[in-house]
């Protein structure tokens, strides 16, 4: 089954203890991305990648770092959480040809930072 | 930047009606690409219908529709014979053109449909 996952699921943890999302997909897509969900802002990213070893900036990219050394996953590491990334987060890949380019999001994991 | 704007944040509707979701966009650009994405409870992010910028036909997909204003720069959802599986969350998104897969959601409408 075609399919983006997530782990863990849910995670409640302390400020500054560094935690990973880990995210992966099976469709073999270039394009990978991390976004936060937030009441009322809707999903902003956080870090993509459109390919192997290449990673850029999105619009909420602080407190945040990412890898891709393998196509299929993309992690997100939170290096010294913070209460204010307590959120809801959501890993997407995509193809990069046109007419096949809709993200495919993973459960989704909801992070409680104390 | 482009920015995509809901203005609704709730919207209820009776079960078997048809409910319009309002969708605005701000870009320079001509071609581009508009998505409309379900997240019922489960939170999971289903992608509902999908819209070219160079295609003047509006999109539909049973009984989701859109009414694409190009000019207007709107990009509204309706859904007919409202079910009571529609009750969601829904955004609308916007992305520049096929080689830059940045998306851009909007803060999102909580529909609910009433029995």
């Amino acid at each position: 089954e075609a399919q983006v996952t997530q782990n863990p699921r849910y995670l409640i943890t302390v400020t500054g203890k560094k935690l990973t999302v880990t995210c992966s997909q099976n469709m073999n897509h270039e394009y990978m991305s991390w976004y936060r969900q937030d009441p009322g802002l809707g999903l902003r990213q956080i870090y993509y990648s459109m390919n192997v070893e290449v990673t850029d900036k999105g619009d909420v990219p602080e407190g945040y770092k990412v890898s891709r050394k393998e196509k299929r996953n993309f992690p997100l590491i939170l290096e010294s959480p913070s209460p204010n990334q307590t959120s809801l987060y959501f890993c997407a890949s995509s193809y990069r040809l046109a007419g096949r380019n809709e993200q495919f999001f993973g459960p989704g994991t909801r992070l409680t930072v104390l | 930047a482009q920015t995509v704007t809901q203005s609704q944040p709730e919207m209820s509707v009776q079960e078997a009606e048809t409910v319009t979701l309002s969708c605005t966009y701000d870009t320079s650009e001509n071609n581009y690409y508009l998505f409309w994405y379900k997240q019922p409870p489960s939170r999971q992010m289903i992608l509902v219908i999908r819209q070219e910028a160079y295609k003047q036909q509006n999109a539909t997909e049973n009984r989701f529709s859109v009414n694409f204003q190009k000019a207007a720069k709107s990009f509204s959802l309706k859904i007919s014979d409202s079910q009571l599986g529609d009750t969601a969350m829904y955004f609308c998104a916007f992305m520049k053109h096929a080689s830059d897969n940045d998306m851009r959601f909007g803060a999102g409408t909580r529909l609910t449909v009433k029995p």
